[in-house]
């Protein structure tokens, strides 16, 4: 079946640096990506839909220049935290769409990577 | 606009019990509707999925949902819980494709399974 794998699966950086988390899709190509955060006991909410050749789409309230999101070939999409601060600390998320146009919206998700910013 | 409402962010049962975790959506065009499970520190596993046909979908581990559109609901249920099935579940709702796509998730239920 289809596999997403996210690296790295935990990170532990100081405030101000930078972190980057990459997603992807081992035995399927993937055109649309999705990156979700998960707070501590809370669903999962939708950063952004990650298009490869083309600019992320960014949900309302997230701030583009903070998650770089970059989706540079069929099987990689990464996310960069710029700047992290210790309200970054999250459970980080990403998505694959598979099974369309024959399925329907079904997702294959990663792993998730814990980023603690200290 | 749509949204998923679980009732419920903790449900326990016994092992052997029968485990029911409710679901209501909102949605203002025909749901495809998704129940998810996550263990500690994991992704999401897919568990089932409705979109057309049969409103009662079966999906892996002996787990079951009925789509019921009179009551916007889609439960999910299991016969008998196993110690294994204690996990999060998130309900999920997304429009059809070509539509509005985005998946919705509601807050979760955490299944605890007593011995």
């Amino acid at each position: 079946g289809a596999v997403v794998s996210q690296h790295p699966s935990w990170v532990i950086c100081k405030s101000g640096t930078s972190v980057k988390i990459e997603c992807r899709s081992l035995d399927f190509q993937a055109t649309t990506m999705f990156w979700y955060r998960q707070f501590p006991k809370q669903s999962l909410m939708l950063m952004a839909t990650s298009n490869e050749g083309s600019k992320a789409t960014y949900e309302q309230g997230v701030e583009k220049d903070k998650f770089l999101i970059n989706h540079a070939s069929l099987t990689l999409s990464t996310l960069t935290v710029t700047s992290a601060h210790p309200e970054d600390s999250s459970f980080y998320i990403c998505s694959a769409r598979t099974g369309y146009p024959s399925g329907a919206n079904v997702l294959t998700f990663g792993a998730g990577s814990r980023l603690t910013v200290l | 606009a749509q949204s998923v409402t679980q009732l419920g962010s903790h449900v326990s049962v016994s092992e052997g019990a029968l485990v029911l975790l409710r679901c209501n959506y909102s949605s203002s065009v025909p749901p495809y509707l998704f129940w998810y499970v996550q263990y500690p520190n994991q992704g999401l596993q897919l568990l089932l999925k409705y979109t057309t046909g049969a409103t009662l979908v079966k999906g892996i581990n002996g787990f079951e949902a009925e789509f019921k559109k009179s009551e916007t609901s889609f439960h999910l249920t299991k016969p008998s819980a196993h110690m294994s099935d204690a996990a999060e579940y998130f309900c999920a709702v997304s429009g059809v494709p070509g539509g509005s796509e985005k998946l919705v998730f509601g807050k979760g239920t955490k299944l605890t399974v007593n011995p």
